[in-house]
């Protein structure tokens, strides 16, 4: 089955600068790649998501790219604010929900 | 409201208690899901509903039992837990189960403590 791996587990950043989080996947079926933030007391929250005819998508200060032959992907945000601090979840998908692994998690600090 | 919503927050019990877990959804989707939230491990599907019929059992425990009786409420009956049950149970909907995995809508979580 599809393993997913996260990391940083942990990541403090100075506000105003960049965070980077990475995940790589072993299933070369897997064609969806969503992004999660989880804040203290919430449920985790869909923030961007990319499929696999992509290499980059940016939202705003956030941004996904995707190596479908290394098998990684990474989350970017640019110019960090305390209210980024959240736990970030990356996934992997190469069909419906029960084709779906998480990563364990980042708990990112934005240090004001 | 709005949203995803659960109840309780927060929830302690011993092993010999029964208690339910409550989740309602405002956004009139057709599927809910039931997944597990343990520390430093990935988040772990649990049960599926399509239109209140079960659709997916995870490889649950049996002390674990889903139900639901429309398509806005789901509930997860607890029964003689462990304490390797404790964590943070999430409810999520979405609007076709046979959908590709995205755009779930994830609500608070009910964080659970079996003493």
């Amino acid at each position: 089955g599809e393993n997913v791996e996260q990391h940083p587990s942990t990541l403090s950043v100075q506000e105003g600068d960049s965070a980077v989080i990475k995940c790589t996947y072993s299933d070369s079926a897997s064609n969806y790649f969503p992004w999660y933030k989880q804040e203290l007391g919430k449920g985790p929250q869909l923030i961007i998501d990319i499929r696999s005819n992509v290499g980059e998508k940016k939202d705003q200060r956030i941004a996904v790219t995707l190596n479908k032959t290394a098998k990684h992907f990474s989350l970017h945000i640019t110019e960090t604010q305390p209210e980024d601090s959240a736990v970030y979840f990356c996934a992997a998908s190469s069909g419906g929900y029960q084709k779906v692994t998480f990563g364990t998690g980042t708990k990112l600090q934005v240090i004001p | 409201e709005t949203g995803v919503t659960q109840t309780p927050r927060h929830l302690v019990m011993g092993m010999t208690n029964k208690k339910s877990l409550k989740c309602e959804q405002h956004l009139g989707h057709n599927a809910m899901y039931w997944y597990k939230q343990s520390a430093k491990k990935p988040l772990e599907l649990m049960f599926v509903y399509s239109l209140e019929e079960r659709v997916e059992n995870n490889s649950v425990p049996s002390r674990f039992s889903p139900e639901c009786p429309n398509s806005s409420h789901l509930f997860l009956h607890l029964h003689t837990l462990q304490p390797e049950d404790s964590a943070l149970y999430l409810c999520a909907s979405s609007q076709d189960w046979t959908a590709r995995f995205d755009e779930q809508y994830f609500g608070p979580g009910t964080r659970l403590t079996v003493t």
